[in-house]
């Protein structure tokens, strides 16, 4: 296991409310990864972070926003929370220097958004 | 955008069978990659391969890659039913990409 704890693993909100899920890792890797699940579109990449104060957009970043003030941790951030951004949301890190080799995963935070 | 592919969909099998899952993806890579995801967890790592590696094998599972083709096969031999899980390839997108992109899965039943 690489320690990788996300939290809160339920939330249900209403729309237009702030959301803040957090990723906390006691491996001390590099690069950390936000990513979405839906049924049918598999896993797409939100944000990613690789350092502190280091990050870039992914495949779906609208609407969500990311920090990284500290190695072991990795916020992700839904400013006014939309229905469309139910779903399950992963972290995953990498320790190795290649950031594209083994990636390890948190249990997931489910999102429902009323 | 999707890299990877999966197909099938779904699959189901008695246990004892071999469970064969294909990936095809659509730009150069330097590495492929599979993963198992057990209902209502994280995803974990199953093997990664190479762009320079033809073939792969990790106890039960063996990977080929055929990148002429852009397409990569895992193979579940003597399938159990703990074996059921969706899988995924994932692939790195060649090009320095710092994030790996990955399809949508292949939701495998291994009925006992």
């Amino acid at each position: 296991d690489a320690g990788i704890t996300q939290s809160p693993r339920h939330k249900v909100t209403e729309t237009g409310t702030p959301v803040t899920l957090r990723c906390h890792q006691t491996e001390n890797h590099r690069y950390m990864y936000w990513y979405r699940q839906d049924p049918g579109h598999g896993l797409r990449l939100i944000h990613y972070s690789y350092g502190v104060k280091d990050t870039d957009k992914g495949e779906v970043s609208d609407g969500y926003s990311v920090s990284r003030s500290k190695t072991e941790d990795f916020l992700l951030t839904l400013e006014s929370a939309t229905s469309s951004q139910t779903s399950v949301y992963f972290c995953a890190t990498t320790s190795l220097i290649d950031p594209t080799g083994e990636l390890f995963f948190g249990e997931g935070s489910r999102l429902t958004v009323l | 955008s999707q890299q990877g592919e999966e197909d099938p969909q779904a699959l189901s099998i008695q246990e004892g069978e071999n469970a064969t899952m294909n990936c095809s993806y659509k730009t150069s890579i330097n590495n492929l990659q599979w993963y198992r995801q057990n209902s209502g967890r994280g995803l974990v790592h199953l093997i990664l391969i190479r762009s320079n590696e033809r073939e792969k094998h990790s106890g039960r599972l063996r990977v080929t890659l055929d990148t002429s083709k852009k397409s990569s096969s895992l193979l579940i031999t003597a399938s159990r039913a703990a074996d059921t899980a969706s899988y995924f390839c994932a692939t790195d997108g060649a090009g320095g990409s710092e994030k790996l992109v990955f399809g949508k899965g292949t939701k495998l039943t291994v009925n006992p």
